[in-house]
């Protein structure tokens, strides 16, 4: 069965800053691994996806995602943080396998400080 | 093109009433999944669909909830007997293909029961 650990329910940073938000999972098999963000009074949209073709994956807004087999992490950064990244970010992890079923995480919210 | 459509976007029931959600999904996707999200926590799988079979029903917290997809389209959530831990954000999300394909999500239904 997946799982899928968000550490930190809580992450603020300065406008600027380097934004990490970790996410580990675990998976008997080779995973799909997904990055969804949650703008204020907004539904949830895509931010970048994993599916094995590379381990550096660039999604939407200046967000990346490397995946780390070794550390099975799939942590989201952003090179410098805008008032605009303000939202909820979930990971997620689904499989071909045992089941159809899409695990989340249970998301953390990033403050952006000005 | 049109989005994800769910309806009603509030729904505010007393308990031990039968409630039902609807989820219009994108024209043209095979997967659709339904979630649960509820205050604080993220999002809980309750069911997958590929065409109208369900082959991934186990997020179903209870026989009181049921699901059916027709036509390959539109899908139902029912709640039988609702009950206060019922209340949630029910999350709508559609799909071209399987596990490893973007979900596009429908802005939920608030479902409140008194």
């Amino acid at each position: 069965a997946q799982s899928v650990t968000q550490l930190g329910s809580h992450v603020s940073v300065s406008e600027g800053a380097l934004v990490l938000l970790r996410c580990n999972y675990s998976s008997s098999v080779p995973p799909y691994l997904f990055w969804y963000v949650q703008y204020p009074n907004q539904g949830l949209q895509l931010l970048l996806k994993y599916t094995s073709a590379a381990t550096l994956v660039k999604g939407i807004n200046g967000f990346e995602a490397e995946f780390k087999k070794s550390e099975t992490s799939f942590h989201l950064t952003k090179p410098s943080a805008h008032m605009s990244d303000a939202a909820e970010y979930f990971c997620a992890v689904s499989t071909n396998t045992g089941g159809f079923k899409t695990i989340f995480g249970a998301g953390t919210r990033l403050f952006v400080k000005a | 093109g049109a989005g994800v459509s769910q309806s009603p976007s509030n729904k505010v029931t007393e308990k031990g009433k039968d409630v039902e959600l609807r989820c219009d999904p994108i024209s043209g996707h095979t997967a659709l999944y339904w979630y649960r999200q509820s205050l604080g926590q993220g999002l809980e799988f309750l069911i997958y669909f590929q065409g109208n079979s369900a082959p991934d029903k186990s997020g179903l917290p209870s026989d009181r909830f049921s699901a059916e997809r027709t036509g390959g389209s539109v899908s139902t959530l029912t709640i039988q007997r609702t009950q206060q831990e019922d209340s949630a954000v029910y999350l709508c999300a559609s799909s071209s293909s399987g596990p490893g394909s973007e979900q596009y999500f429908g802005p939920g239904t608030r479902l409140t029961v008194t």
